[in-house]
C-alpha cells in the first residue's frame, strides 16, 4: 500500500520569507514517481514537479526547488522570497509501480502568504 | 485552451436523481483518470482509461458509479441515484504514459451538490 503524509495542515508566513513544505511518502515499489501540485481557490491543480525514484538530485525553478531524500522517504518542497500569489493548498502525490498506478496524494498543505 | 476540459463546472441536483460529467483530456494523452475530492481532502482515485479500456476501478467506485471513454477521446462519468455523500468535486485528468514517465494533468473539477 502507498500513503503520502503531509503532516502541516497549514502554514501561514509573511511576504518574502521562506517556507519549506514537507512530503514524507511509503511505498514498496523500487520505481515510482513524486509528484507536487499547486490548487489555488478555483480549483485547479496545477502541475508543478514530477521527480523520479531514481534520480536524486535536487531541483531548482526559479522560487521554487525541492529535495528528493530516499533515505529518509522525503520530498520536501521550499518556496524562497514567498508571494502573496503562492497562497494556495499543496499537495504531494506519488505514483507507484513505475509510474503505472494513478497517484495517491497527501492531505494537502494551506499555505498562506500575508502581505 | 488546449488543457483537460470539464463540463459542467458546476452541479446542483436533488437526491435520488441521475448527474452526468463529462472530460476531454489533452488531445493525444491516452490515458484518462477519474478523482473525487472533498472539502479538506486531497484526490482520491477513482478509475482509469488507457485508451477506451477500463483498466482499473477503486473501491470507492460504488454500482452507482459508471465511466465510459468510447473510441478512447472523451469520458463520461456518471452517477445514479445520487446520495448527499457524492458530494464533492469530480476531477479528472489525463497523461501521455511513455518509458520516461507519466505526468498527469488536471482538469479545474466538476463541483456536484447534492440536496
Amino acid at each position: 500500500a502507498q500513503k503520502v503524509t503531509q503532516a502541516q495542515t497549514e502554514i501561514s508566513v509573511v511576504e518574502k520569507e521562506d517556507v519549506t513544505l514537507d512530503c514524507v511518502y511509503e511505498t514498496r515499489d523500487t520505481t515510482y514517481y513524486l509528484f507536487w501540485y499547486k490548487q489555488p481557490p478555483s480549483g485547479e491543480l496545477v502541475f508543478l514537479i514530477r521527480r523520479n525514484s531514481f534520480d536524486e538530485q535536487n531541483e531548482i525553478s526559479g522560487r521554487y526547488s525541492w529535495n528528493f531524500q530516499k533515505s529518509t522517504s522525503s520530498f520536501n518542497f521550499t518556496i524562497t522570497a514567498s508571494q502573496v500569489v503562492d497562497s494556495a493548498v499543496y499537495f504531494c502525490a506519488l505514483s507507484g509501480r513505475g509510474g503505472a498506478d494513478g497517484l495517491t496524494f497527501g492531505k494537502g498543505t494551506h499555505l498562506i502568504i500575508q502581505p | 485552451d488546449t488543457g483537460v476540459s470539464q463540463d459542467p463546472r458546476h452541479k446542483i441536483t436533488k437526491r435520488g436523481q441521475n448527474v452526468t460529467f463529462r472530460c476531454d483530456p489533452i488531445s493525444e494523452h491516452n490515458r484518462l483518470y477519474w478523482y473525487r475530492q472533498t472539502l479538506g481532502q486531497g484526490p482520491e482515485f477513482l478509475t482509469y482509461f488507457q485508451n477506451e479500456a477500463q483498466l482499473e476501478k477503486s473501491r470507492l467506485l460504488s454500482d452507482r458509479f459508471s465511466a465510459e471513454r468510447p473510441k478512447g477521446s472523451f469520458s463520461t462519468l456518471e452517477i445514479q441515484r445520487t446520495e448527499q455523500g457524492d458530494s464533492a468535486m469530480y476531477l479528472c485528468a489525463s497523461s501521455l504514459a511513455t518509458v520516461s514517465g507519466n505526468t498527469i494533468y488536471f482538469g479545474e473539477g466538476s463541483w456536484l451538490t447534492v440536496v
